[in-house]
């Protein structure tokens, strides 16, 4: 089967910076997408992997090694707004398959 | 607004009873998934159709079932309700399916709130 293991939670102080892992037990996967979620609405995407490497997009970055089975998302000059969950997520066979997320809390 | 459209926003309805759940992708968009998530849980996959077609199943109870219309919309039934169904339902689409990399973002609509009493 597949699974994506993500820390359940993570602390930052704002304008710091915060790096969320995502490891998985999965292969022949596309790539590895991240999303963010804010209390009571509905995930966004972020950011996609599709070779092993760094994408960046402003404040948010994300990097894959297919290698290490690992990815994760940095998040730069934290923001109170930033508070949120974050998925990582791949696409294995048509199924776009989730992790159980991490809750993302930024203290002033 | 995503441009994906999921109606109702809310549901309350009684254990045994029947629901359907609609979604409208964003325009130009082929596939469309459906997801379950639970209080703190994460994000369920349950099925995913491209253009018309079933293409993918995840853990999708037997007693739930969906389809893709012509025109792309979906629809997702619930039936034989029981307490443990309440949750959030998320319809999600992408432009593409597979390998296609348009295939891995999905815009997500705003959600069914279902609560089984």
């Amino acid at each position: 089967g597949q699974s994506l293991e993500q820390p359940s939670e993570v602390t930052a102080v704002e304008g710091a910076i915060v790096q969320i892992n995502c490891t998985y037990q999965t292969s022949g996967f596309y790539g590895l997408s991240w999303y963010q979620q804010h209390d009571g609405g509905a995930p966004t995407f972020l950011s996609y992997n599709g070779l092993d490497g760094l994408e960046e997009t402003g404040r948010f970055s994300s990097f894959l090694s297919r290698s290490d089975s690992y990815g994760y998302l940095l998040l730069q000059e934290l923001q109170m707004k930033d508070s949120a969950s974050y998925f990582c997520a791949v696409n294995r066979d048509d199924k776009i398959i989730f992790g159980k997320g991490t809750r993302l809390h930024i203290l002033p | 607004d995503s441009g994906v459209t999921q109606t109702p926003k809310h549901l309350i309805t009684a254990t045994g009873q029947r629901v359907t759940l609609r979604c409208s992708p964003r325009s130009g968009d082929l596939s469309v998934y459906w997801y379950q998530q639970s209080l703190d849980q994460g994000l369920q996959f349950l099925i995913q159709y491209y253009n018309g077609e079933e293409r993918a199943k995840g853990n999708i109870l037997e007693r739930f079932s969906a389809q893709q219309f012509p025109d792309l919309h979906s629809e997702l039934n619930l039936s034989s309700l029981e307490l443990g169904d309440s949750a959030l339902y998320f319809c999600a689409s992408s432009v593409g399916s597979g390998a296609n990399s348009g295939a891995n973002v999905l815009t997500f609509g705003a959600g069914s709130r279902l609560t089984v009493l």
